[in-house]
């Protein structure tokens, strides 16, 4: 199994400012990735965050409002920058272990006035 | 495309069965999943079926797999008010286990 640490829990940033949430796995983890939950809505991908190169994003998402790292095999950080309120969500980080299983982190709780 | 449905809200009286139903479009999908996600919390994963089994069980929970129809369903028996939440339904789709969610079931039991 795997353990998902996500900093911050929650935040309240102004608009035009940019945040980074930082997820950290227990264990060395194959894949990892980020959703977004808006309110009262389902998940939706985000990207996958790739070790050593640029992360692989879905349609309707791009590098430049949700910049992704992961320097490592266990820590990956997104970014959502020029924040608006619409970007009030919650954001998750997953990760799997070369299994079925998709483990979920407690998510950060962003609202942006 | 990929596209998850869920009935929106479930409402049962404690010590009865739940079933929550989904549908699944993908029929490539080699894995399915419930997740409950309680208040102000992540997201907690129940069970998952591999896409060549029928049924899956694991104490109070049964999921039955139509692959013919896609239609995935989850059995709650005995609910306690422990098991008010939200539950999705997911399917992996492509190569790389991303997972594509339905919008969620809100299970309310009455004491």
């Amino acid at each position: 199994s795997a353990v998902i640490s996500q900093k911050p829990s929650r935040d309240i940033c102004q608009r035009g400012t940019s945040l980074t949430i930082q997820c950290q796995v227990d264990s060395q983890v194959t894949m990892m990735f980020w959703y977004r939950q808006q309110p009262g809505q389902s998940l939706t991908l985000i990207a996958t965050a790739n070790q050593g190169s640029e992360a692989t994003y879905e349609s309707g998402f791009v590098i430049d409002k949700f910049p992704i790292s992961r320097p490592n095999l266990t820590f990956s950080t997104l970014t959502v920058s020029n924040m608006s309120p619409e970007d009030s969500s919650i954001y998750l980080c997953s990760a799997t272990t070369g299994t079925p299983i998709q483990y979920f982190g407690a998510g950060t709780r962003l609202s942006v006035l | 495309g990929e596209d998850v449905e869920q009935s929106l809200f479930l409402s049962v009286r404690e010590g009865d069965s739940s079933v929550i139903n989904c549908t699944y479009t993908d029929s490539s999908s080699t894995y399915l999943y419930w997740y409950k996600q309680e208040p102000g919390a992540g997201l907690q994963l129940l069970t998952y079926i591999f896409s060549n089994m029928d049924m899956k069980q694991d104490q109070r929970l049964t999921v039955l797999l139509n692959k013919k129809d896609k239609h995935l369903s989850l059995r709650i028996a005995d609910t306690q008010t422990g098991d008010s939440a939200i539950y999705f339904c997911a399917e992996t789709i492509g190569e790389g286990n991303k997972l594509v969610f339905g919008a969620g079931t809100i299970l309310r039991v009455k004491s």
